[in-house]
């Protein structure tokens, strides 16, 4: 499969504990990007790389988010100390780069926070 | 900041019927305008659209696009349960998609 990968699929976490999703992109993208996406609504952007550059962060994320693309391939999403309120699905995607905004979707890592 | 409206939120038709979904926008600096749909999990692609007055069409879906106006309408005729999901209408603006909130379509048989 050479589509986008995420994992994990699904996460169950206990409020005030740490999570990290994984993202895979199609392997010539260069750009790679996070939203959130919550019943009822559209992606929500988070943020997005071009190769290991971090180029946007929404001004909605808190600090408790970060994200890293070391290499410039796979990406990893962190959450620190979940509350509730981040139960939502994550959603990663890639494109090839500037010019080319058509972005390909992964699976989803759908967390909830009990 | 940029802003994508879609109505209906909601529509519920039987097999066979036609029908439009709209989705209007304001955005700076304006480059292109997507539809995807999204049945259990990942938002799939259907189109891209730059220019106005153009039609991009695939199979019963088609789309275009009016820039003076800023909105895009998706049609899709002799819709099919296979058709049931949300779609979603985005916007590129700056160097990132914003989405509307979709349309969630149920084609009942």
């Amino acid at each position: 499969d050479t589509g986008v990968s995420q994992n994990p699929r699904h996460k169950i976490t206990k409020r005030g504990q740490n999570v990290t999703f994984r993202c895979d992109p199609i392997s010539e993208h260069n750009r790679l990007y996070w939203y959130r996406q919550t019943l009822g609504q559209g992606p929500e952007f988070l943020t997005y790389f071009q190769n290991e550059a971090q180029l946007e962060k929404s001004r909605l994320l808190s600090d408790r988010f970060s994200a890293e693309r070391p290499k410039g391939s796979f990406s990893t999403l962190e959450i620190q100390r979940t509350e509730q309120g981040d139960s939502a699905m994550y959603l990663c995607a890639s494109s090839l780069g500037q010019g080319f905004p058509e972005a390909f979707f992964g699976q989803g890592t759908r967390l909830t926070v009990v | 900041e940029d802003k994508v409206v879609q109505s209906p939120l909601s529509l519920v038709v039987h097999e066979g019927d036609t029908v439009t979904l709209n989705c209007s926008y304001e955005v700076t600096n304006f480059r292109s305008l997507l539809w995807y749909k999204q049945e259990k999990k990942a938002p799939t692609f259907l189109f891209m659209l730059t220019s106005s007055g153009i039609e991009k069409k695939s199979g019963r879906l088609s789309s275009i696009l009016d820039k003076k106006e800023l909105f895009s309408i998706l049609n899709i005729t002799a819709t099919q349960t296979g058709d049931s999901a949300v779609y979603l209408c985005a916007v590129h603006g700056s160097e990132k998609l914003v989405f509307g909130k979709g349309t969630k379509l149920t084609v009942n048989p």
